[in-house]
């Protein structure tokens, strides 16, 4: 679905930096999520975006700070990481919260040494 | 909370057979969906089923949903190299509308 783009699509980063995810979707959608997928595990819901409004923030620790500056952009702040959070980073859209599909983004491989 | 999981955790089959994935939830399923993932890209929505006995099309790919049974089946028609990839069924919990769970995958490699 090329309605969701993400930059950069890798990063490596070391522990003691400071990063941003990107994210942007054009499909005109309300709702906007941060996704994490680690290895033979599920996809973890990590922040739920609505009108611009953080819904959800599903246990994640503070190391990880969403931004969400209107309904086309999602910035995912990272700072001071462990190497345990390397992973696929993905954002998807819906058109609102409530039973709409979600679209996805290519993601971001992140990477922390 | 609700889990999902999926069988076979992993598929080889030779282009041109048939194949099926299943998804088995520990809660009433109100809404599934199947998605396809190429490795590490971004998932791209199949199609999503809502009622019990639905049945959706999508080129030679058919899902199932079984509500009394709690589980959905994903059903490839004479499989292609493109047909690979790892299929993930998500569904919603009751009363949580977008809070979607997954099951871990099912990785499918179609030998030409």
């Amino acid at each position: 679905e090329t309605g969701v783009t993400q930059t950069p699509r890798h990063l490596v980063m070391g522990m003691t930096n400071k990063k941003s995810l990107k994210c942007e979707q054009h499909l005109g959608h309300n709702a906007m999520y941060w996704y994490k997928q680690s290895a033979k595990k599920p996809l973890e819901l990590m922040f739920v975006y609505s009108l611009e409004e953080r819904v959800e923030n599903n246990s994640v620790p503070s190391r990880f700070s969403p931004e969400c500056p209107n309904s086309s952009h999602l910035f995912l702040h990272l700072h001071t990481l462990q190497p345990e959070d390397s992973a696929l980073y993905l954002c998807a859209s819906s058109q609102r919260t409530a039973t709409d599909t979600q679209y996805f983004g290519p993601g971001t491989r992140l990477t922390v040494l | 909370s609700q889990e999902l999981e999926q069988s076979p955790q992993s598929l080889i089959v030779q282009e041109g057979k048939n194949l099926t994935i299943n998804c088995t939830s520990s809660k009433t399923l109100y809404g599934l969906y199947w998605y396809k993932q190429k490795y590490g890209e971004g998932l791209i929505f199949l199609m999503m089923l809502q009622k019990g006995g639905e049945e959706k099309s999508h080129e030679k790919i058919t899902a199932k949903l079984d509500e009394k049974k709690q589980q959905s089946s994903l059903h490839i028609t004479a499989s292609q190299p493109s047909h690979a990839g790892i299929y993930l069924c998500g569904a919603e919990p009751g009363g949580s509308n977008y809070k979607l769970t997954f099951g871990k995958g099912t990785l499918l490699t179609v030998n030409p």
